[in-house]
């Protein structure tokens, strides 16, 4: 069974500063996906980034980066000088063989 | 850009009703999902749909639930008896390649299903 863990159910960060949200996960398969979605307000799920297993280069997409941590199964996301619009929901999900596994979600508030 | 749409955004519906929630998957893709997600709760997969047959369910899916790619552009999901406990935001998803794995799966804006 592959299973995700997001041990930060809510997380603040002021304007500007940088902040990291962590996640676990569990898979038994050698060749998977992680990625990271952002579910603002509207509740529609958005793609932030994704890495490949294989890949020992950390994914990187503007302001956010993974932390990648394959022998550790830990794959965080970080993001670089926060900005009002990133306030939403994210989630963590790996893919294995077709669907995807979400993680319970950290909600991220941006102080002004 | 292309997008994944479904209809209706918000369903209210009576306990006991069958509902057909719709999505229109983006043209060229051939991999389909549900997912479901409970308020305030994490998102859980359905079910996944390829070559006009069900290629992976998950234990939520049971047999109140049905699939179906009626026209070729459509993708429904049916609930055929709903209970309390199917109140969600109910995602369709789309992906793209035939090998699927680690492909971006395109999400729709969900449909929120009240049961009363």
């Amino acid at each position: 069974a592959q299973t995700v863990t997001q041990s930060q159910p809510e997380m603040s960060v002021q304007e500007a500063e940088t902040v990291t949200l962590s996640c676990t996960y569990d898979t038994s398969e050698s060749d998977y996906y992680l990625f990271w979605y952002k579910q603002p307000p509207s509740r529609q799920m958005i793609l932030v980034i994704r890495q490949e297993a294989y890949k020992q280069q950390n994914a990187t997409e503007n302001r956010f980066s993974v932390n990648f941590q394959k022998a550790a199964k830990s794959f965080s996301l970080k993001i670089s000088d926060s900005q009002l619009g990133d306030a939403a929901m994210y989630f963590c999900a790996l893919q294995g063989a077709q669907k995807l596994v979400f993680g319970q979600g950290t909600r991220l508030t941006i102080n002004p | 850009e292309p997008e994944v749409t479904q209809t209706p955004s918000h369903q209210v519906t009576q306990m006991g009703q069958e509902v057909i929630l719709r999505c229109v998957p983006i043209s060229n893709h051939l991999y389909f999902y549900w997912y479901r997600q409970i308020l305030g709760q994490k998102v859980e997969f359905l079910v996944s749909f390829y070559n006009n047959e069900i290629s992976e369910k998950s234990e939520i899916f049971d047999d109140q639930f049905s699939v179906e790619r009626p026209d070729g552009s459509n993708f429904t999901l049916k609930i055929r008896s709903t209970k309390l406990e199917d109140s969600a935001m109910y995602f369709c998803a789309s992906s793209e390649e035939v090998s699927f794995f680690g492909t971006e799966a395109f999400f729709g804006q969900g449909t929120r299903l009240t049961v009363v």
